[in-house]
C-alpha cells in the first residue's frame, strides 16, 4: 500500500494566518491527490482534487500544489470556519489511502 | 444533487456479521460513471478505504479486509450494502458510504456516517 504521511499532526494558528500542511507519499502518485476537511461528528468534505483543482463552492483561500511524492495544502488568511482536521488521500493505486490527519487548532 | 444515507445496526456482537446499507437519492446508481464506496474511521483515528462497487456489480476491496468484506448493489432500490464477517472490537468505527467525482477520482459525496460498535 502507498503510505501517506502528513505533517504536522497538529498546527496551532490564529485567524488571519497563512497555514501550510504537507503530505508525503511513499511512492510517486503523480498528481492524483485530494484534500479533505473534517469537523467533529461530520463526514469529510472534499476541498481539492487532482492536487490543485478546487471543488465547487470551496473558498479560494484554499490552494494545493505538488506532484510525485510531496504535496502541500495552503490556507490563506485562516477563517474561524477553517479550524478542523485535514486529510490527504491518494487515488493513483488501490487501495486508496489517506494521511493520518492534521488538526488545525486555535493558538 | 446526490445524497447518501447509511443505515444499519449500531451494535454488533464479536464474531458476528456487520451489515450496512447506503441509500442513494437525487441520482441513480445505474447511471454509471461512479464507484460506490465504503470508508470507515475508527474514533479519533484516520480514514480507511474498504472497497467499492460499480452498478454492474463489479467490486474491488482493500486487500487487508478482502477475506471478510462483501459489497453488493440493488439497483432497483437504488442502494448498495456492506457486509463484514467475523467482526472484532477493532472493527468499531464510523462507517461512511461515499461516491467519487468520476471513476478513480476523489470522493465528493459522502453520507453522514453511522457508528458501529462491536461489543458483547
Amino acid at each position: 500500500d502507498i503510505q501517506m504521511t502528513q505533517s504536522p499532526s497538529t498546527l496551532s494558528a490564529s485567524v488571519g494566518d497563512r497555514v501550510s500542511i504537507t503530505c508525503r507519499a511513499s511512492q510517486s502518485i503523480s498528481i492524483f491527490l485530494a484534500w479533505y476537511q473534517q469537523k467533529p461528528g461530520k463526514a469529510p468534505k472534499l476541498l481539492i482534487y487532482q492536487t490543485s483543482a478546487l471543488e465547487n463552492g470551496v473558498p479560494s483561500r484554499f490552494s494545493g500544489f505538488g506532484s510525485g511524492t510531496e504535496f502541500t495544502l495552503i490556507i490563506d488568511s485562516l477563517q474561524p470556519d477553517d479550524f478542523a482536521t485535514y486529510y490527504c488521500q491518494q487515488y493513483t493505486t488501490y487501495p486508496w489511502t489517506f494521511g493520518q490527519g492534521t488538526k488545525v487548532e486555535f493558538k | 444533487q446526490v445524497q447518501l444515507q447509511e443505515s444499519g445496526p449500531g451494535l454488533v456482537k464479536p464474531s458476528q456479521t456487520l451489515s450496512l446499507t447506503c441509500s442513494v437519492s437525487g441520482g441513480s446508481i445505474s447511471s454509471g460513471g461512479h464507484h460506490w464506496t465504503w470508508i470507515r474511521q475508527v474514533p479519533g483515528k484516520g480514514l480507511e478505504w474498504i472497497g467499492y462497487i460499480f452498478y454492474t456489480g463489479n467490486t474491488y476491496y482493500n486487500p487487508s479486509l478482502q477475506s471478510r468484506v462483501s459489497i453488493s448493489v440493488d439497483t432497483s432500490q437504488n442502494q448498495f450494502s456492506l457486509e463484514m464477517t467475523s467482526v472484532t472490537a477493532a472493527d468499531t468505527a464510523v462507517y461512511y458510504c461515499a461516491r467519487d467525482r468520476q471513476m478513480r477520482d476523489a470522493f465528493n459525496v459522502w453520507g453522514q456516517g453511522t457508528m458501529v460498535t462491536v461489543s458483547s
